[in-house]
């Protein structure tokens, strides 16, 4: 079976602290993506990041980077010099074979950032 | 481009009552989604569409209908309206140029409350 966990349910850290929201799956397919949403106090899913199971290469993108390890099964993200506008839910989701494309979703990970 | 929306953004139902959610996006995306969002359940999908006409169950799919007319819109009826329906209900489309891994981008969500 398919699982995402997200261990961290809520983080509060004050503004400019680094911080890492950990994301931990569970799959049995070989060829699978994994994504990151945010979900600011607005409401919306904002999309982040995608990265696919042959793909291990970290990514940064202004503040965030993303480190993708096969090996422990995780694809953590983190924030750099955290500003209070990064306050939101992010999720971490998989999607794996079959044909419905279903997400599958951490709870999340509720990040407070305190000026 | 306006992307995926939504309407209503708010909607309150008496219990029984019936009502369509509607979702439209002009991305020209095949795939279209329902997830409804739950707190401690996670976003879970409820139907999901590969093209215009057709459609099938995701993993909550009792007291919903769906249906794909046209590539652009994906309406989800709520047939006779139960409490537990009371969620924050996502639509989210992609293309299908990737075997699974294409990006869903969601519209701003309804939130429904059944009283």
């Amino acid at each position: 079976a398919q699982k995402v966990t997200q261990a961290q349910t809520e983080i509060s850290v004050v503004e400019k602290e680094d911080v890492t929201l950990d994301c931990v799956y569970e799959t049995r397919d070989t060829t699978y993506y994994l994504f990151w949403y945010k979900q600011p106090p607005s409401g919306e899913l904002v999309f982040l990041i995608r990265r696919n199971s042959f793909d291990e290469q970290n990514e940064i993108s202004g503040r965030y980077s993303w480190n993708f390890q096969k090996s422990t099964s995780s694809f953590n993200f983190t924030i750099t010099a955290s500003q209070v506008v990064d306050s939101a839910v992010y999720f971490c989701a998989l999607t794996g074979a079959g044909n419905n494309r279903k997400l599958i979703w951490g709870l999340g990970t509720s990040l407070a950032v305190n000026p | 481009n306006a992307g995926v929306t939504q309407t209503p953004k708010f909607q309150v139902l008496k219990t029984g009552q019936s009502m369509t959610l509607q979702c439209a996006q002009d991305m020209n995306h095949e795939y279209m989604s329902w997830y409804r969002q739950d707190p401690g359940m996670g976003l879970r999908l409820i139907h999901y569409s590969v093209g215009a006409g057709i459609t099938d169950q995701g993993e909550v799919p009792n007291g919903y209908n769906v249906s794909r007319s046209t590539t652009e819109d994906f309406p989800l009826r709520l047939l006779s309206a139960a409490p537990s329906q009371t969620s924050v209900y996502f639509c989210a489309s992609s293309p299908l140029r990737d075997t699974l891994g294409d990006t869903q981008y969601f519209g701003p969500g309804t939130r429904l409350t059944v009283l």
